[in-house]
């Protein structure tokens, strides 16, 4: 079993709905978790990044953290073509965050 | 442009080849990061320098595989005698320091090996 589970996709949908991207983990060490947004051909750039359990919010970008499920959620509101791209999920369990611990990714495509 | 460069952006070697990479971090950024990225995966993490020390080698790491960071500036990572297997995406990233979480990812190095 791989210690960070995300669904790959891909996910396709309508400019303007609310998307939402989950990953799971075994490991419940991990107390960071980031999502990181990685277009084609690029490398991966973090979105957001939360400590724990609890909600984060940057703009259109809601991230929750739910450790008691070990689950971790990204919502993307009013999505944009502009946000297709693959997403993936990283956690570590220490603070420094040196050796992150990467979900698949999902691909996601936001349909004009 | 003041982000992280790899170079070079593709390579295609021939089985049994040795290849080396090039990381060029953010100049004031003291941890270096490799990760090899396969297709459909997630980056897995290779290794990490703090200035020119070497502080941790992920077990994929094999024998074949080595990683520089002589001035604690730029990195190279070699690969020797490659295999099919090896084909994939290189990334280097780079932080700040240990008080920082954010890595800085480069645009990868893909390699293929025929």
């Amino acid at each position: 079993q791989k210690e960070v589970e995300q669904d790959p996709g891909p996910l396709s949908v309508p400019e303007g709905a609310i998307v939402s991207l989950n990953c799971t983990y075994s490991n419940s060490a991990f107390q960071y978790f980031m999502w990181y947004r990685q277009y084609s051909r690029k490398g991966p750039e973090l979105l957001m990044y939360t400590y724990s359990s609890g909600n984060k919010e940057d703009g259109r970008f809601t991230a929750q953290v739910d450790k008691s499920s070990k689950y971790i959620s990204l919502f993307i509101r009013d999505s944009q073509p502009s946000d297709s791209a693959t997403y993936l999920c990283a956690m570590s369990s220490v603070a420094g965050a040196n050796n992150l611990f990467f979900g698949t990714g999902t691909r996601l495509t936001v349909i004009p | 442009d003041t982000g992280v460069s790899q170079d070079p952006r593709h390579k295609i070697t021939k089985r049994g080849q040795n290849v080396t990479f090039r990381c060029d971090p953010i100049s004031e950024h003291n941890r270096l990061y490799w990760y090899r990225q396969t297709l459909g995966q997630g980056p897995e993490f290779l290794t990490y320098f703090q200035n020119e020390a070497q502080l941790e080698k992920s077990r994929l790491l094999s024998d074949r595989f080595s990683a520089e960071r002589p001035k604690g500036s730029f990195s190279t990572l070699e690969i020797q005698r490659t295999e099919q297997g090896d084909s994939a995406m290189y990334l280097c990233a780079s932080k700040e320091g240990f008080d920082h979480y954010e890595q800085y990812f480069g645009p990868g190095t893909r390699l293929t090996v025929t």
